[in-house]
């Protein structure tokens, strides 16, 4: 299995700062790896494909980049409605595998 | 807009199977994967299973053995059955759609259902 670290898993940060969250994989997955954002008691969100591509409808301030085996996602000015848990995710192989989560609160 | 709405019991007894179906809604279930995904209480996130429009699926090893997904193409429903379950199984489970013609990409999720096994 690919296993998908992420780093930190908790932050705190202040409304509109800039944070970035790392997540490393096993292996070469290329860029077949995904974000999403979690808020609590409820469904993931789909909100970054193949690392850089923006989900339709999902705001700007929110970015990705890597490949290999080491990609970061950015909010570039942290709002209130970003608190939650973010996942990264792999696809390359099976079976697909998610990062531990990053936890991102508002300071 | 596509919808997924997960059913099944909230409480399962050790050793039986865990049973739950999902109904797709606004959209049909052709020409997708189909994913279940389960987060025990408090963790992350963990992929168990897809099952393509066509009838082929694929299944996480670690659950392989007790793991079945299945397809009703009238029903717009796809469906899981968890055998031999143990409190380890207790999770919310999760069902999804693989966006842009791949498995490995969710794009729509049910809102999930807790899964509770105890005596």
């Amino acid at each position: 299995d690919i296993q998908m670290t992420q780093s930190p898993s908790s932050l705190s940060a202040s409304i509109g700062d800039r944070v970035t969250i790392t997540c490393q994989a096993s292996q070469d997955i290329s860029n077949f790896l995904n974000w999403y954002q979690q808020k609590p008691g409820k469904a993931p969100k789909f909100l970054i494909y193949d690392a850089s591509n923006l989900e339709t409808g999902v705001p700007s301030r929110f970015s990705g980049s890597g490949s290999g085996t080491d990609f970061s996602f950015t909010i570039s000015s942290l709002q209130p409605e970003d608190i939650g848990t973010y996942y990264c995710q792999q696809y390359d192989n099976l079976p697909l595998t998610f990062g531990g989560g990053t936890k991102v609160e508002i300071k | 807009q596509v919808q997924l709405q997960e059913s099944g019991p909230g409480l399962v007894k050790p050793s039986e199977t865990l049973s739950l179906t999902c109904t797709v809604s606004g959209g049909s279930i052709s020409s997708y994967y189909w994913s279940w995904i389960r987060q025990p209480p408090g963790k992350g996130l963990e992929w168990v299973a897809y099952i393509y429009y066509s009838g082929s699926t694929n299944y996480n090893p670690s659950l392989k053995s007790r793991v079945t997904i299945s397809l009703d193409t009238s029903r717009n429903q796809f469906s899981l059955n968890l055998s031999s379950v143990t409190a380890a199984d207790t999770a919310v489970y999760y069902c999804a759609r693989g966006a842009m013609g791949a498995a490995g990409l969710f794009d729509y999720w049910g809102q999930g259902t807790l899964v509770t096994v105890s005596s």
